[in-house]
């Protein structure tokens, strides 16, 4: 069972560039949601949707852009890196709001 | 605001010694507490979930607890491969989770 899988793994940028975070889920949910990861700070949210064609911010969403084309799909982009930015980046999909999130496995991401 | 906060930070258990992991909550009509585990270098892996007051739940050595105000992990009998940080989320009425910082067992052989 593939659930969440996030591509790439590891990735260092230079400030400045601009990159794409991919994340595919085949459980057919509805929810999906962006997280960074950062250490004493706990997952905090970026962007969520809550189906095909659908974006929201969440609680960190400055410097970061979303699509969700297709259901299976969520993409986080950033369109100028910064140091600030260097993190660990989870994706994650739900049935629905209350339901339990299933995460990816993370991309490293280094903005040097 | 609504905030989730976990203690201990770090815990350092023997094998076979029991203990509990603790995350406090405040938030205005809780719909979902949500444990999770997770490896280094891995995503968080869903364990429970806990809607109502007095609720339990088990799964082999782990049995979460939920009253009004907070969760209790309760671990009976650790063994090394049970390290790990557990994370610990809540979910409101018309809000999105809200994850706790984590707490990192080390079960020690």
């Amino acid at each position: 069972n593939a659930g969440v899988t996030q591509t790439p793994k590891f990735r260092v940028l230079k400030t400045g560039q601009s990159m794409t975070l991919l994340c595919a889920q085949d459980m057919n949910h509805e929810y999906m949601y962006w997280y960074r990861q950062d250490p004493g700070m706990g997952l905090r949210l970026i962007h969520y949707s809550v189906g095909e064609g659908t974006t929201a911010k969440g609680e960190v969403p400055d410097g970061y852009n979303v699509s969700r084309l297709k259901k299976q799909n969520f993409l986080l982009g950033l369109e100028s890196a910064a140091p600030s930015q260097t993190s660990v980046y989870f994706c994650a999909s739900g049935e629905s709001a209350i339901q339990p999130q299933h995460f990816g496995d993370g991309t490293r991401l280094s903005i040097l | 605001e609504d905030q989730v906060t976990q203690s201990p930070e770090a815990l350092r258990l023997q094998e076979g010694e029991s203990s509990s992991l603790n995350c406090s909550y405040t938030v205005s009509g809780l719909r979902g507490l949500f444990w999770y585990r997770q490896d280094p270098g891995k995503g968080p892996e869903f364990l429970f979930t806990l809607y109502s007051a007095g609720e339990e739940k088990e799964k082999e050595r782990l049995k979460a607890t939920l009253t009004k105000k907070e969760s209790f992990l309760h671990i009976t009998a650790p063994k090394p491969e049970d390290s790990a940080t557990y994370l610990c989320a809540v979910q409101a009425r018309g809000q999105n989770f809200v994850f706790g910082p984590g707490t990192r067992l080390s079960v020690l052989p």
